[in-house]
């Protein structure tokens, strides 16, 4: 399998913000693609599916770009509560075997 | 809900010690994962069964075995622990369709060898 790069952050915003975080990954033939959220000290727990075509969940837009392959999560009026890791996860070869990146810090503050 | 719970939130153990990590699912998924997570290095996959009986290496399996002999549980297997296998080790299942290809995760058990 193939390597599936983030930046770790942390991105630092306040109240408010719209932030983008971007995901590359290296194995074309992937299939799947997904963002979790991960908070401290606890497990990690899926935020949203990427489709080719788009997809947003109230604040929450993920794009994928399968020809530059890479994958977005954008957030808009950020709140307090999203300070997380988000990680990206991509699905790859004939059992769907999850990769995921090393995720990206975020930090809300008032 | 699906449920996925782990025997142990943490647990030490002694270098050389065989160690037993358990891992059991209620929603009778086929697929079943065991990950270990360090600051820095993320997620990285140690073994994946996707029956039972069935299992695949990961991209670190070495100083591991697994078992699953009943689709529920899914066990991870330390035969002789090293202080190099102290980390946060997450359980997680998964349906088998691409309509459920969501990973639960299990609370996750920290391991530290001493």
């Amino acid at each position: 399998r193939k390597e599936v790069e983030q930046d770790p952050g942390p991105f630092n915003v306040p109240e408010g913000a719209t932030v983008a975080f971007n995901c590359t990954y290296s194995n074309s033939a992937s299939q799947s693609f997904f963002w979790y959220r991960q908070d401290c000290r606890k497990e990690p727990k899926l935020l949203m599916s990427v489709y080719s075509s788009g997809n947003e969940d109230g604040r929450f837009t993920a794009q994928l770009n399968r020809a530059s392959q890479y994958i977005s999560l954008l957030i808009r009026d950020s709140k307090l509560s999203d300070s997380a890791t988000y990680l990206c996860v991509v699905t790859s070869g004939g059992s769907y075997i999850p990769t995921f990146g090393r995720g990206t810090s975020l930090i809300v503050h008032p | 809900d699906v449920k996925v719970t782990q025997s142990s939130r943490y647990l030490v153990k002694r270098t050389g010690e065989k160690v037993f990590l358990e891992c059991v699912q209620d929603m009778d998924h086929e697929n079943m994962f065991w990950y270990r997570q360090d600051p820095g290095l993320g997620l990285r996959l140690i073994y994946f069964s996707y029956d039972v009986k069935m299992k695949e290496k990961g991209d670190i399996p070495e100083g591991y075995s697994v078992s699953r002999e009943k689709k529920e549980r899914f066990s991870l297997i330390l035969e002789s622990a090293s202080t190099n296998q102290t980390s946060m080790y997450l359980c997680a299942s998964r349906g088998q369709y691409p309509s459920t290809y969501e990973q639960y995760f299990g609370p996750g058990t920290r391991l530290t060898v001493t």
